[in-house]
């Protein structure tokens, strides 16, 4: 299947930072990308959706100038927390669907980042 | 508003059948997806129902009916890896994947 590869697969950030996570899909075009958010014992929600080239459509409640999403290629969607706090502390999951696929997502490792 | 639903957690013994069950009310139908996903890494694709009836792949099997908005997902011969989260989830209308909130399946020896 096709690879989607995510970096980091963990980060340690003080409080006030930022923290950049990158999503890449290594042998396939990704016209769409999507950023997850998952919280212990919780399911995946959805944050944005990420087309390449234009501006991420951004879920209800969710900060678009907090979360910066950049999908500048069809291959690497980016994914800044900025100015991060405790309460951001989460696992970040990113997914990307060929084309008009109306089959699989192909998810990243995720990324758990901890706030400190 | 947009739900699915499916149990929290479920226990099985190593070796048996275990049936997942997975309800949804959504806004429009484009597949309903079956994932594994093992504690702190990212979920992976099981299986995919766009039309009713059986889908066999493996030990894994997945059922859909539209009609009333009912999967489930079904495990043979269940081994201790089989031990992880199972997320149910739909693509609705605007084909936005809508998740379940995961079944924890614990399989014990």
């Amino acid at each position: 299947g096709a690879v989607v590869s995510q970096h980091p697969s963990w980060v340690i950030c003080k409080s006030g930072t930022s923290v950049k996570i990158e999503c890449r899909s290594l042998d396939f075009q990704a016209t769409t990308m999507f950023w997850y958010r998952q919280f212990p014992k919780q399911s995946l929600m959805l944050m944005a959706t990420s087309n390449e080239g234009s501006k991420a459509t951004y879920e209800q409640g969710v900060e678009k100038d907090k979360f910066l999403i950049n999908h500048a290629s069809l291959t690497l969607s980016t994914l800044t927390v900025t100015s991060a706090h405790p309460e951001d502390s989460s696992f970040y999951i990113c997914s990307a669907i060929m084309g008009d696929s109306n089959t699989e997502a192909f998810f990243g490792q995720g990324t758990r980042l901890t706030v400190v | 508003g947009q739900n699915i639903d499916q149990p929290t957690e479920m226990t099985a013994t190593e070796g048996a059948i275990v049936q997942i069950n997975c309800t949804y009310q959504t806004s429009g139908f484009n597949g309903l997806f079956w994932y594994q996903q093992h504690a702190g890494e990212a979920p992976t694709f099981l299986s995919y129902n766009v039309l009713d009836g059986l889908e066999e792949k493996g030990r894994f099997s997945s059922f859909l009916s539209r009609s009333k908005g009912y999967s489930y997902l079904l495990l043979k011969e269940l081994q201790m890896k089989d031990s992880a989260s199972y997320l149910c989830a739909v693509k609705d209308s605007n084909y936005q994947l809508i998740w379940g909130a995961g079944t924890k399946l614990i399989i014990k020896p």
